[in-house]
């Protein structure tokens, strides 16, 4: 069974920098949604895709956030000049599901830390 | 407004014990889903389990069950027989019909203590 893979596990980077992150979602999974978690909260919804398209995305998105999902498959979420506000766990999620009973499964996350 | 409240930072129980944890929700929706995910140290976030907003009955997987209160907006997870395994950060969450977004509580830390 293999679940939803996030890369990398961990990634350290300095102010200023642009990191990107990967997310495999499971693979017959069309939906795949992107959240940010910080210490002691619970996650906040980032951006959501339907196959290619991405379909919504959170207010709370700075210019700085891009995610895409070229073909449907894989994704990537791209932080650009990175700051110390960034630092937080990027939660990659994916279901096959459609209403409001859908169940997420999520990755391990990518822990990101900005020095 | 806070749509998800979660009221235990944390919370020790001794292994075998049964355990709740309180969540209540704010919406003006009709159709909405409740959720509790589970999230270890490890990181990953494992679903539990659902509770739709029209399901008459409550919800019951295994050890876990949600006592669903729609007049008082309440979706407690009721957790039988702990065990030592369960130690984890435990969060509720709501999705509302024609949002795409879950919406979650800021989570309870359980301990079990052998």
């Amino acid at each position: 069974d293999t679940g939803v893979s996030q890369d990398p596990r961990h990634k350290i980077t300095k102010r200023g920098q642009n990191v990107t992150f990967r997310c495999d979602p499971i693979s017959e999974h069309n939906r795949l949604y992107w959240y940010r978690q910080t210490l002691g909260q619970g996650p906040e919804f980032l951006t959501y895709f339907q196959n290619e398209a991405q379909l919504e995305k959170s207010r709370l998105l700075s210019d700085r956030f891009s995610a895409e999902r070229p073909k449907g498959s894989f994704s990537t979420l791209e932080i650009q000049r990175t700051e110390q506000g960034d630092s937080a766990m990027y939660l990659c999620a994916s279901s096959s599901e459609g209403q409001y009973n859908e169940k997420l499964f999520f990755g391990s996350g990518t822990q990101l830390s900005v020095l | 407004a806070q749509k998800i409240t979660q009221t235990q930072p944390g919370m020790f129980v001794q292994e075998k014990e049964a355990v709740t944890l309180d969540c209540t929700y704010d919406t003006s929706d009709q159709s909405y889903g409740l959720f509790w995910y589970k999230q270890p140290s490890s990181g990953e976030m494992i679903f539990l389990i659902y509770q739709g907003s029209y399901d008459e009955q409550n919800a019951t997987e295994g050890r876990y069950s949600l006592n669903f209160q729609k007049a008082r907006k309440s979706a407690n997870l009721v957790i039988s027989a702990s065990q030592l395994g369960d130690s984890a950060m435990y969060f509720c969450a709501m999705r509302e019909a024609f949002n795409y977004q879950l919406i979650w509580g800021a989570g309870t830390k359980l301990i079990i203590k052998p």
